[in-house]
């Protein structure tokens, strides 16, 4: 069982348009950190979230943590081609192991 | 940007030969990790460490071993490597306390022939 889960697994989209990926959990994380991996490279860390209702933005790139610290959010406006790869969420649990969610593999369309 | 080096980014290597993967941090994280990804699957830890002379087991079992004897070095062995041990091999570094963020080398592609 996926102590992480993320949605949707695959998602194919033309540029310009815009998306949300998501991760979600049923235990209560400490923090949540967001990965971008380009094939045959290692993940790219993007952003940490820590705080509850917690909303960053990066660029065209806008991470949400959830009230109950155990979802969060990454929305993507205006995608271009740039953006592709696999976006993976990751976390500390209270009093488990760092754990990586299986990740969303998004392609952006020119 | 993160500074932590993995070495060689790619290796082809006989069935029974012994091999090294080596990482190098220059951050000064006490907690370092390894990571075994199959081409387009997650992520899944097989050793990581404290410190210096702490290593542990990840998730997945691996016939792997590795060590830590100063900080910034965390090499990872196969001692006969086989087909099976083809995959990509991820090392990353953490600081001990804190938001745990982790920070990757470039990997290692290795394939056992």
């Amino acid at each position: 069982t996926q102590l992480l889960e993320q949605s949707p697994q695959f998602l194919s989209i033309q540029e310009g348009e815009n998306l949300t990926v998501y991760c979600n959990s049923s235990s209560v994380f400490s923090s949540l950190q967001w990965y971008r991996q380009e094939p045959g490279e290692g993940p790219v860390l993007l952003v940490t979230v820590v705080t509850g209702g917690e909303v960053k933005k990066l660029k065209r790139l806008t991470f949400q943590f959830g009230d109950a610290r155990k979802d969060s959010s990454l929305h993507i406006t205006a995608a271009q081609p740039g953006d592709t790869g696999l976006y993976l969420c990751a976390g500390s649990p209270y009093g488990q192991n760092f754990v990586f969610g299986p990740g969303t593999r998004l392609s952006v369309l020119p | 940007e993160a500074d932590i080096y993995q070495t060689p980014r790619y290796l082809v290597i006989g069935t029974g030969k012994k091999i090294t993967l080596e990482c190098s941090q220059t951050m000064g994280h006490d907690k370092m990790y390894w990571y075994q990804q199959d081409p387009g699957m997650e992520l899944h830890l097989i050793h990581y460490s404290y410190g210096v002379n702490s290593t542990e087991k990840g998730d997945l079992s691996s016939e792997s071993t590795v060590s830590r004897i100063r900080t910034e070095h965390f090499p990872l062995t196969l001692e006969s490597a086989r087909p099976s041990h083809t995959s990509q091999y991820l090392c990353a570094s953490s600081e001990l306390q804190g938001s745990y963020e982790q920070y990757f080398g470039p990997g290692t592609r290795l394939t056992v022939t």
